[in-house]
Order: C-alpha cells, then sequence, then structure tokens
C-alpha cells in the first residue's frame, strides 16, 4: 500500500512491561512524526525526525519514552516500564519533507492498552 | 503555548444542510493550518491545508478560511451528507514543524 502503516494495531500489556510500536512511513519521505491521542482529546505530538536524527523530541513525556529511525525509513517507539496513564493512540505521521507546505499523512494508529 | 479550541464539541445536522465548524488559537504566529477528518477507530486523514499568507483554500463541497490576525478558521461543509459524520479535527503548524490539534468536533449527518 501507499499509505503510511503501523503495527501492531492493537497492544494490551501489564504494567511494567516494555513496548516496542512500529510506523511504515510513505516511502520517499523524509520527516516522519509521532503523536499521542487519548480519549476524547486531539493528538499532542511527541517526536519528529529529518532522515536518521530526531529533530524535536521535546513532547516525549519522560524518559520511559525513546524513538529510533537508524535508517531513516522504519520508525519505532519504545516504551519501557508502561503505566496505565500511557494508554492512547499513538499516531506515526510523514511528510515529504520538513515543510510548511507539505501535509502530513497519517497512519491509523497503535491503540495501547496498559492493565 | 500554542492553544487550538474547536467549537462546537459536537453537532448533529439533517442531511443536505450546509454547516460551519469552528476553530481559534491562541498564537497567531502560525505557518499553517489543517483541517483534518477522523473516523472511528481510524487515523486522520487531510482534508485541507491553508499556508498562512492564504485566506482559503477550496476542494469540492470544503471550503475552509484563516484570519491569522484574529486567531480564526472554519470549515464549511455545504450540502452534507450522512458520509460526512465524523471527528473533524484542526491542527496549526508552528516554526517548528509540529502541529497542534483542537479536540475536534464530532459531526452527525442524519439522513
Amino acid at each position: 500500500g501507499a499509505g503510511v502503516s503501523q503495527t501492531p494495531s492493537n497492544k494490551v500489556t501489564e504494567k511494567g512491561k516494555y513496548v516496542e510500536l512500529r510506523c511504515d512511513p510513505i516511502s520517499g519521505h523524509t520527516a516522519l512524526y509521532w503523536y499521542r491521542q487519548s480519549l476524547g482529546q486531539g493528538p499532542e505530538f511527541l517526536i519528529y525526525f529529518q532522515g536518521t536524527g530526531a529533530a524535536d523530541d521535546s513532547g516525549l513525556p519522560n524518559d520511559r519514552f525513546f524513538a529510533v529511525r537508524p535508517e531513516g525509513s522504519v520508525s519505532t517507539l519504545k516504551i519501557q516500564r508502561t503505566e496505565r496513564g500511557d494508554s492512547a493512540v499513538y499516531l506515526c505521521a510523514s511528510s515529504l519533507e520538513r515543510s510548511f507546505t507539505d501535509t502530513q499523512y497519517f497512519g491509523p494508529g497503535t491503540r495501547l492498552t496498559v492493565l | 503555548k500554542q492553544e487550538v479550541t474547536q467549537i462546537p464539541a459536537a453537532l448533529s445536522v439533517p442531511e443536505g444542510e450546509n454547516l460551519v465548524l469552528n476553530c481559534s488559537f491562541t498564537d497567531s504566529a502560525i505557518y499553517n493550518l489543517q483541517w483534518f477528518r477522523q473516523d472511528p477507530g481510524k487515523g486522520l486523514t487531510s482534508l485541507l491545508l491553508i499556508q498562512s499568507s492564504q485566506r482559503e483554500q477550496t476542494s469540492g463541497r470544503l471550503n475552509a478560511s484563516l484570519d491569522k490576525s484574529s486567531g480564526r478558521s472554519t470549515l464549511y461543509i455545504a450540502a452534507s451528507q450522512p458520509g460526512d459524520s465524523a471527528t473533524y479535527l484542526c491542527a496549526v503548524g508552528g516554526s517548528n514543524y509540529k502541529l497542534t490539534f483542537g479536540k475536534g468536533t464530532l459531526l452527525t449527518v442524519n439522513p
């Protein structure tokens, strides 16, 4: 497919466990963004990458959250020692480049539930 | 810190009506504004993107306007259809390329 894909679509884990969420951006898109959407809220920015580097990680809530994009394509969001408050839909988006004229294209999200 | 507010939070209209969704933002130093549609359990679909230098954008039955100085945008939907039922999100793009979203307007178009 030509869109942004995210895996898994749903993830249920227990408090204290480690989870990884994967994002496959649109081919050729250099900019990649992670957002988190809690129930009844709009998405909130977490981090974005330009190529392989994290250009802005100011939205990561604490040091339990980390994201990588080692080859400038696929990105993984990693959450250590999960807490119930981490439960949300994690959305990934990509754009052709880091530009004000480019639309961000969103994936379907990963619904994370921490029991 | 940029804050985005969308009014109303929910709207229910009969099919065929024209309607307006409102978005306001506190910091007028924006670079663009996007309207998205979100269907239940799905990701976001971009509807319209307005650059800060533009006043409006149109796509089919949708028209979005932007008044940067007053911190307002509207999304006009003409001749609404049941398939338009979804949550509509407004997001503003700041100097660091990240989007700040409102909470959305839940639109229901009744047949």
